[in-house]
């Protein structure tokens, strides 16, 4: 297993633009969470997604959507762009409420 | 609100030398408190949970309730342990949310 994937690696949009992110959990693993990284800072939960449904919600704006497909994989959709949401996104996979995996990230950076 | 402190952004150690990468936490229920490790190039990864008890690559975590601390110490530092260090906790409840420290990167001199 190739672990958690995420696509695309790189990313670079302009402001007001709208962006889709990617993620193929571990098999098995019906859990999926993403997390925002700003240079500098620790991730910070955006939203968690089990067996398709929302679990959990960070302190993010509602520009931000994700949803759950019937293969667990996961989308990351960022609406209207802002100078500040270039970050690392991560995703994560657990199977139940165990250790979550992280994939590589996506580096998307807003000009 | 649930909060995890680290308050050292940098930590230069010899090698051979003990290892201490400090956490503090706020929270007001009984959380699970976790260590992630980035080396160089690599993902974000799981170092250790303070439920499983175990001892990683020589790292161990105590949880102390009484300061609400979760410090990672090593008693002899090994130049394969340079690497960015993150404190996490989550509610011990089925919520996964991991609330994450800002990150200590640890640098262990040859």
């Amino acid at each position: 297993d190739a672990g958690v994937t995420q696509s695309p690696t790189h990313l670079i949009k302009t402001r007001g633009q709208h962006v889709t992110l990617r993620c193929s959990p571990i098999s098995g693993h019906k859990s999926v969470s993403w997390y925002q990284q700003v240079l500098g800072q620790g991730p910070q939960f955006i939203f968690q997604y089990y067996e398709k449904e929302e679990r959990g919600r960070g302190n993010f704006p509602d520009r931000f959507s994700a949803r759950q497909f019937p293969n667990y994989s996961s989308e990351l959709n960022v609406n209207a762009l802002l100078l500040g949401d270039s970050a690392l996104y991560l995703c994560a996979s657990s199977y139940l409420t165990d250790t979550q995996y992280f994939g590589p990230g996506t580096r998307l950076t807003v000009l | 609100a649930q909060r995890v402190t680290q308050p050292e952004k940098l930590l230069s150690v010899f090698k051979g030398a003990p290892v201490e990468l400090k956490c503090n936490y706020s929270y007001s229920g009984s959380p699970e408190l976790f260590w992630y490790v980035q080396y160089s190039r690599q993902r974000l990864q799981l170092l250790l949970r303070h439920i499983s008890r175990e001892s990683i690559k020589g790292f161990t975590a105590d949880l102390n309730k009484g300061e609400t601390s979760f410090h990672l110490k090593k008693p002899f530092a090994q130049e394969e342990d340079s690497a960015m260090y993150y404190c996490a906790l989550t509610q011990n409840s089925g919520n996964e949310k991991l609330t994450f420290g800002t990150g200590t990167r640890l640098t262990i001199i040859p």
